[in-house]
């Protein structure tokens, strides 16, 4: 089945530092791909997302770009804030059984320290 | 814009008890969901609304969780009787159906924390 599959954390980087989350899936034809993202105490909160290949979404600093070849959907910062400090989530809507059907990964917490 | 409301946002019970779980949508989002999510995991999706119809739950567990939404706004997520395994976060989130491809922007709650004994 339709499935996404996160790099483990805890991640923890510097203030300023670059930041990389990968993400794969496995789906048939060209799902949706998001990217939310969890503070704590707070909802999951649609930080980005991107409907066809080579789309790249992007969304307060962070980017990511769909491809196809690689089934990858990894999320980037050039410098990240302690602000970021949260969990990231890949998810993906595939292209049949289930419109709005969010299907999500594991999560990948992010810490930033000063 | 108020968000997603969702009570309690943490209860504990014992084993074989009931509970209810309590959600309100963002104002015109006709479309409501119910996710399950297990510590360390992403959020799944138990059932979904358009309106006052149940369109999805074919991830709902039949044989305990229940599940109403009247008048097509709030939503109730029931469990009689609870068990160990059903401590989790319960999640409810909200959109507008605009038929985009690529699915609509779902808006979540902040969570029932649900600590089973």
């Amino acid at each position: 089945g339709d499935s996404v599959t996160q790099m483990e954390g805890p991640v923890t980087l510097s203030e300023e530092a670059f930041l990389t989350i990968n993400c794969t899936y496995t789906a048939t034809g060209y799902p949706s791909l998001f990217w939310y993202v969890q503070y704590p105490g707070e909802g999951l909160q649609l930080l980005l997302k991107a409907t066809k290949a080579d789309d790249k979404g992007s969304n307060k600093g962070f980017e990511a770009t769909y491809r196809k070849e690689t089934t990858s959907f990894h999320l980037e910062k050039g410098s990240v804030q302690v602000s970021d400090s949260a969990v990231y989530f890949c998810a993906l809507i595939p292209i049949s059984g289930g419109y709005n059907k969010l299907i999500f990964g594991a999560g990948t917490r992010l810490a930033v320290h000063p | 814009e108020a968000g997603v409301v969702q009570s309690p946002r943490y209860k504990i019970i014992e084993k074989k008890q009931p509970v209810a779980f309590w959600c309100n949508p963002i104002s015109g989002h006709n479309t409501l969901y119910w996710y399950l999510q297990n510590l360390g995991q992403g959020p799944e999706l138990l059932i979904r609304y358009e309106n006052e119809e149940a369109v999805d739950d074919s991830q709902l567990p039949k044989d305990r969780f229940s599940a109403e939404r009247l008048k097509g706004v709030d939503s109730t997520l029931k469990i009689q009787p609870a068990e160990l395994g059903d401590s989790a976060v319960y999640l409810c989130a909200s959109s507008v159906t605009t038929g985009t491809s690529g699915g609509d922007t779902q808006y979540f709650g902040p969570g029932t924390r649900l600590t089973v004994l």
